[in-house]
């Protein structure tokens, strides 16, 4: 059980280009999320899914887009980055309990994004 | 609004002493509240969580938070510190418009001396 993994690790782009960061999770959970984690400001949702087929924008969700491609997967896509763009980027996920509300939330370990 | 503070950058305390971390909270309703820490160069694990019954949380590691209503605060609590319990902690809460959404608040590092 390798919980919640997240490809790369590490990325260095050039501003303008494209990239795409992978997350999968094998504990069956209904949401799935990307935050991004800048010095100061904790974490800030950028987009969500609630479940598979759905995603909706977070705080911060300007430049980037999501692909929830299955129950296991939520991939989030720089089109364009930007130097603002540099940041530690997170993925998590959670499931639904019975009752409705929601369990905690499970993260990955990281990717270290630069943009130059 | 929904909010969550942390009011310190940094706690510093000695091996072996109590430990505290402040974490206030600003949400109508009923709020559901975490604690989550990380280490260098890791992803946030989930320490405990207060969703209703005892305000006394016990978690992971050792730590426990007590929520407390009326100071609308959910302090991170340890008897006897750790070196190895130096991190980056943060507090969350649940948002009033989601049940899965989190607020987070924007983290206290923990430096336990020798």
């Amino acid at each position: 059980n390798a919980g919640v993994t997240q490809t790369p690790k590490f990325q260095v782009l050039k501003t303008g280009q494209s990239m795409t960061l992978q997350c999968a999770q094998d504990m069956n959970h209904n949401s799935m999320y990307w935050y991004r984690q800048d010095p100061g400001m904790g974490l800030r949702l950028i987009y969500y899914s609630a479940s598979e087929g759905t995603t909706d924008k977070g705080e911060v969700p300007n430049g980037y887009n999501v692909s929830r491609l299955n129950k296991r997967e939520f991939s989030l896509r720089l089109e364009s980055a930007a130097p603002s763009q540099t940041s530690v980027y997170f993925c998590a996920s959670s499931n639904r309990l019975a009752g409705g509300s929601y369990n905690e939330q499970f993260f990955g370990p990281g990717t270290r994004l630069t943009v130059l | 609004a929904q909010s969550v503070a942390q009011p310190e950058d940094q706690v510093n305390v000695a091996e072996g002493n109590p430990l505290t971390v402040k974490c206030t909270y600003s949400v109508s309703g009923n709020p559901y509240l975490f604690w989550y820490v990380q280490y260098p160069n890791r992803g946030l694990q989930f320490l405990l969580k207060y969703i209703t019954g005892d305000n006394l949380v016990k978690g992971s590691y050792g730590f426990e938070a007590e929520f407390n209503k009326s100071q609308t605060s959910f302090p991170l609590k340890k008897p006897s510190a750790l070196v190895s319990d130096s991190a980056l902690y943060f507090c969350a809460v649940r948002r009033e418009d989601s049940s899965y959404k989190l607020i987070f608040g924007s983290g206290t590092r923990l430096l336990v001396r020798p």
